[in-house]
């Protein structure tokens, strides 16, 4: 069946660091990819998506390439703030089905 | 657009008492989605419905979950008789079925 694999966090940085959070998936066809982050106290938003192999979404600073031969998504900003202090998860989407989510990765940034 | 509105946000209430959360999605969505979240088994979906017909129960605990979507703009999921167990934040999300899923705040129960 689908899955989504994510690293395990939390993953504590320091302001102006370089993030990269893993995400792997397990799907038959072609699934879309998501990202989406939950702020405290909030629902989960989105934040970026891919709908095919080689697409780059981008969003707010972060960036992640559908990776169809290595079957991967990983979340990556250049540069984070302390605003960004949130927990991540990744998410596939294949047609005519529910989205499957990973269990989310806690980034914490220090100021 | 208000975006998926839940209510209450907030509900306190004793064991064995019957609980109600709501849910209003965006309209021209045809999918909602109740989750479960809490810090042990994080993320959970319950229930799902599409065109107001419900298309998985399979991830609602027990018979004592209940969810209705009675016309396209709103929807319950109703706990009775309520559980200390059942405490954590319970998420509505309604989706036109792209993968795109809008959130609402949630409603964080507390049994007690």
């Amino acid at each position: 069946g689908n899955s989504v694999t994510q690293m395990e966090g939390p993953v504590t940085l320091s302001e102006e660091a370089f993030l990269t959070i893993n995400c792997t998936y397990t799907a038959t066809g072609y699934p879309s990819l998501f990202w989406y982050v939950q702020y405290p106290g909030e629902g989960l938003q989105l934040l970026l998506k891919a709908t095919k192999a080689d697409d780059k979404g981008s969003n707010k600073g972060f960036e992640a390439t559908y990776r169809k031969e290595t079957t991967s998504f990983h979340l990556e900003k250049g540069s984070v703030q302390v605003s960004d202090s949130a927990v991540y998860f990744c998410a596939l989407w294949a047609r005519d089905d529910k989205i499957i989510f990973g269990k989310g990765t806690r980034l914490h940034i220090l100021p | 657009d208000a975006g998926v509105i839940q209510s209450p946000r907030h509900e306190v209430t004793e064991m064995g008492q019957e609980v109600t959360l709501r849910c209003k999605p965006i309209s021209g969505h045809n999918s909602l989605f109740w989750y479960r979240q809490t810090m042990m088994r994080g993320l959970e979906l319950l229930i799902y419905f599409n065109n107001n017909v419900p298309i998985d129960d399979s991830g609602m605990p027990e018979d004592r979950f209940s969810a209705k979507m009675p016309n396209a703009s709103f929807s319950t999921l109703k706990i009775q008789p309520s559980e200390p167990r059942d405490s954590a934040v319970y998420f509505c999300a309604s989706s036109q079925g792209e993968g795109g899923y809008t959130f609402g705040s949630g409603t964080r129960l507390t049994v007690v």
